[in-house]
């Protein structure tokens, strides 16, 4: 199994629909992230989390929610999605200081028509 | 804050040509690490190498070798020989430990330098 995982892969959505993007970990590790992933603009980080009662926007986090269910678990919430919010989304985790790297899944595809 | 520019959007090099990315940072910590991450076609991200601040030492893997200059904040990395399968996205990355500037122990990205590799 990867160490972070991601569901759905692949996701078409209509504008206004709520849609919850999930995460899940098996590094043991407290720190959890959410990026989203423009072409031209890299990785910008939307929510990130350093453990289970401790969340906190990152720079672009208008229009998502996010719920830290436990260490292993971390999902990213549009309420009413809209079509600038398509996007491949990244999950990812880190140690407590980020020495050895970030793991991140796979991504989710998402698209909002 | 942090920034973190890969200033070249794209390269195109014939095989077994030699390339180097460009990645210039700017951090006011003193403490930091600095990352390269490859984004194959396929979408997935792949950790290459981890740099701390401490350690000017460039690093070399194979074809890969990574020049780390504090003097000028640049962490460039080098591919010798370059082949078809190095074509993909590569993103520089930045953390600081925000001991000075707050906010820190976040990975911040450049905007990445897609290579592309022809026969």
């Amino acid at each position: 199994d990867a160490d972070v995982t991601q569901t759905p892969r692949n996701r078409i959505t209509k504008t206004g629909k709520r849609i919850m993007l999930e995460c899940s970990q098996t590094k043991g590790h407290d720190r959890m992230y959410w990026y989203r992933q423009d072409p031209g603009l890299g990785l910008r980080l939307i929510y990130y989390s350093f453990d289970v009662k401790d969340i906190n926007k990152g720079e672009i986090s208008d229009g998502y929610s996010v719920s830290r269910q436990a260490q292993a678990k971390f999902s990213l919430s549009l309420e009413s999605a809209i079509p600038n919010q398509t996007a491949l989304y990244f999950c990812a985790t880190s140690d407590f200081q980020g020495r050895y790297g970030y793991t991140f899944g796979s991504g989710t595809r998402l698209t909002v028509v | 804050a942090q920034k973190v520019t890969q200033a070249q959007t794209e390269i195109s090099v014939v095989e077994k040509e030699d390339v180097t990315l460009d990645c210039v940072y700017e951090t006011r910590d003193t403490t930091y690490y600095l990352f390269w991450y490859k984004q194959p076609p396929s979408g997935e991200l792949v950790f290459l190498i981890r740099r701390n601040s401490f350690d000017e030492q460039n690093e070399i893997s194979g074809r890969y070798s990574w020049n780390f200059q504090k003097s000028t904040s640049s962490f460039n990395f080098t591919i010798t020989a370059s082949q078809v399968v190095d074509s993909a996205v590569y993103f520089c990355a930045l953390v600081h430990r925000g001991k000075l500037t707050g906010g820190g122990n976040k990975l911040t990205f450049g905007t990445g330098t897609q290579l592309k590799v022809e026969l």
